[in-house]
C-alpha cells in the first residue's frame, strides 16, 4: 500500500510570509501527527489530529496551526515565518494514535527554508 | 520537563564491529521506541519496548529497556554499511499528550 506522502518536498520562503504544508496519510489511518526536526532541537512534536479534531498540541507558538479533512488528509500552516522556522517538517500517520503505542509511519518530510 | 538524552551523538565504525547506543532519562517512561532515519527520509520504527527489563531482538539489533524504565540501549552486532543512519529513541510524556524524542545518534559504518 502507498506510504505517507508530503507535498511539497522543498520550499523556500522569506521572513514574514506564510506557508501551508500537506500530508496524505496511509489509507485507513485516521491519526496524523506533525513534527519539526532541526539540527539543534531534534524532533519536536507539533500536534496530533484524529477524525478532524486536534487531539494534542506541543509547545509551539500560535503561528503554527493545522487541520484535518474528512478524508484524513492534513495540512499545517505557519504564519509570519521566522528564520528559526527553517526545518524539516514531518508528518506521521497511524490507525488510532502514535502517542498511545500505535505504530506511526512517517512521510519523507517537507524541507522548509526561510530566508 | 521530560528529556531523553542519547549518547554518543556520533559514531563512526568499520564494518563488522559491534556497538551500543544509549537513551537515558531521569523520568520514567511507560514505553520507549527506537527509530532509524536515513537521509532524505522520515524515521522508521524499529521496535517498541514496554516492560522494564525487556529485551527484544531484531536480527543483529538487540534492544533493552531498563528495569526502572528510565533508560534503553540498542546494541548492533557485526555492523554493516546498511546500518548507517540516525538512531532516535522516543517515548510518550507522562500525560500521554506528546511524543518526546532524543536528539539521536548518527551512525556511520564504512566498509
Amino acid at each position: 500500500k502507498a506510504g505517507v506522502t508530503q507535498t511539497p518536498r522543498y520550499l523556500i520562503k522569506t521572513r514574514g510570509q506564510q506557508v501551508t504544508l500537506s500530508c496524505s496519510p496511509i489509507s485507513g489511518h485516521r491519526s496524523v501527527s506533525w513534527y519539526q526536526q532541526t539540527p539543534g532541537q531534534g524532533l519536536q512534536f507539533l500536534f496530533e489530529y484524529f477524525s478532524e479534531t486536534q487531539r494534542n498540541k506541543g509547545n509551539f507558538p500560535g503561528r503554527f496551526s493545522g487541520r484535518q479533512f474528512s478524508n484524513s488528509r492534513s495540512e499545517m500552516n505557519v504564519s509570519t515565518l521566522e528564520l528559526g522556522d527553517s526545518a524539516l517538517y514531518l508528518c506521521a500517520s497511524s490507525f488510532t494514535s502514535g502517542l498511545r503505542g500505535d505504530t506511526q509511519y512517517f512521510g519523507p518530510g517537507t524541507r522548509l527554508t526561510v530566508l | 520537563t521530560q528529556l531523553l538524552e542519547q549518547s554518543p551523538q556520533f559514531l563512526s565504525i568499520q564494518e563488522g564491529e559491534n556497538l551500543t547506543v544509549y537513551c537515558n532519562s531521569s523520568s520514567v517512561f511507560s514505553s520507549l521506541q527506537w527509530y532509524r532515519q536515513e537521509p532524505g527520509e522520515g524515521p522508521v520504527l524499529l521496535v517498541t519496548v514496554v516492560t522494564g527489563g525487556e529485551v527484544k531482538k531484531l536480527k543483529r539489533l538487540t534492544f533493552q529497556f531498563g528495569d526502572a524504565r528510565k533508560d534503553s540501549s540498542l546494541h548492533i552486532t557485526a555492523a554493516q554499511p546498511g546500518d548507517t543512519g540516525l538512531y532516535l529513541c522516543a517515548g510518550p510524556n507522562q500525560a500521554g499528550t506528546a511524543l518526546i524524542f532524543g536528539k539521536g545518534t548518527t551512525l556511520s559504518v564504512s566498509s
